[in-house]
Parts: C-alpha cells; sequence; structure tokens
C-alpha cells in the first residue's frame, strides 16, 4: 500500500522569503500523481499544484513550484515571495493510476507566515 | 452552485445517536468522494462513488458507516450509533471524472467540511 509522509509538523516563513515543504512517499508503482493542497481555517481544500510521475518538468504555479524527485520518491514544494495568506495547514497527496481514484494524504505541515 | 456544499456546517450529538452528512457536489461532477480528517492528522478516504459504477467502500471504518448517492449526484453519509472517535470533520469531494487516463489527473474539489463532535 501506498503511503505519504510529511515529516515537518510545523514550518514558519518570513514574509517575502522562500519556504520549501518536505514529502516523501512509498509505492511500488511507476506512474502516479502527485499533488499539494492547502487548508486554510475555512477547512476547504484548495489545490495549489499536481505533478504527473511520468513528467520530468518540474511543475510550477506562479509563486509554487515543486522539486520532484522520483528516484528518491520526494516531492517537496516550494513557495516563493511568501504572503501573509499563504499561511496554511499544506498536504501533500497520492493518486494511483490504477483502479481506484482516491487520495493519500500526508499529516500535512502547518506553515505560519511572519510579518 | 459553484463548488461542492456541505450541510449541516458542524453537527454535535450523543453517543449512540445516529447522524446523517449531506454533500451536494459540483454540478456534472460524476466523481465523489468523502474523506475524514481527524485533529492532527491527514485525510482518510471513507468511500468513492463514480457514475453508475459500484461505490468503492474500501475505507469505510465499520459496519456503522455508510454512504448514498441518489441520482449520480447529491450523497448523503451516515454514521449510526455514533462513538466518541467518530468525531471528526468529514469532507466531501468531486471531480470531473471519466473513465480513462485523463480521469486520473482531474483535481478533486472540496466542499467545507461538517465537523462532527460526539459528547
Amino acid at each position: 500500500a501506498q503511503t505519504v509522509t510529511q515529516s515537518q509538523p510545523e514550518m514558519s516563513v518570513q514574509e517575502a522569503e522562500t519556504v520549501t515543504l518536505s514529502c516523501t512517499y512509498d509505492t511500488s508503482e511507476s506512474d502516479y500523481y502527485l499533488f499539494w493542497y492547502k487548508q486554510p481555517p475555512s477547512r476547504q481544500m484548495i489545490l495549489v499544484i499536481r505533478q504527473e510521475a511520468y513528467k520530468q518538468q518540474n511543475a510550477t504555479e506562479n509563486r509554487f513550484s515543486v522539486n520532484f524527485q522520483k528516484a528518491a520518491k520526494s516531492f517537496s514544494l516550494k513557495i516563493s515571495d511568501s504572503q501573509l495568506g499563504d499561511a496554511a495547514m499544506y498536504f501533500c497527496a497520492y493518486r494511483s493510476r490504477g483502479a481506484t481514484n482516491k487520495l493519500i494524504f500526508g499529516t500535512g505541515t502547518l506553515l505560519a507566515v511572519q510579518p | 452552485g459553484a463548488g461542492v456544499s456541505q450541510s449541516p456546517s458542524n453537527k454535535v450529538t450523543e453517543k449512540g445517536k445516529d447522524v446523517e452528512l449531506r454533500c451536494d457536489p459540483i454540478s456534472g461532477h460524476t466523481a465523489l468522494y468523502w474523506y475524514r480528517q481527524s485533529l492532527g492528522q491527514g485525510l482518510e478516504f471513507l468511500i468513492y462513488f463514480q457514475g453508475n459504477s459500484a461505490p468503492d467502500k474500501s475505507g469505510l471504518p465499520s459496519d456503522r458507516f455508510s454512504a448514498e448517492r441518489t441520482g449520480g449526484s447529491v450523497s448523503t453519509l451516515t454514521i449510526q450509533r455514533t462513538q466518541q472517535e467518530d468525531s471528526a470533520v468529514y469532507l466531501c469531494a468531486s471531480s470531473p471524472e471519466t473513465q480513462g487516463e485523463s480521469s486520473r489527473n482531474q483535481p478533486q474539489h472540496f466542499g467545507d467540511g461538517t465537523r462532527l463532535s460526539i459528547l
């Protein structure tokens, strides 16, 4: 069974600085999808960025980018020019290319942004 | 509506009571998921509906949990004889999935969840 691990329960960053959130996963599959979701206090999960495992190029969405290391099974999220609105819980998630479409989540990293 | 709608937003009930949680997916989305988020934990998959296919119930923690989806739209998650360990936020998500590889990359759109507290 696949597992997702986020080893940083909490992180803090100064406004305008860069922060990297770590995520590792375990799978025997060669093709899959990886996602980062953001959960503010409103509880709604918001998709930040996604990566297809068969694509070598790292995904980028404005100030958000990933460092996808397939051999190391690592999928870190980099937030550049951090803003106060980035403060939230961030979840890394894995999705199989098999029969089921369920997401497997890590336990999350709580990001604080200091003014 | 514009997004996934869940009701109630908060529910407090006594141990042993039954509860029903409702999810209205985004119009046209064929796939619907239920997840549970316990305090300090990530999201745990519960059940998945896709069109007219048999649901994937592999994540339901016990036979006290059940869910149905009527007419391919609204879904209800029912918890019978609630226990204190059922206290959590229950999140619903929908996705415009169809069969085939292109569906795997479709993001899931989440509602705001129902916070369930069992006294």
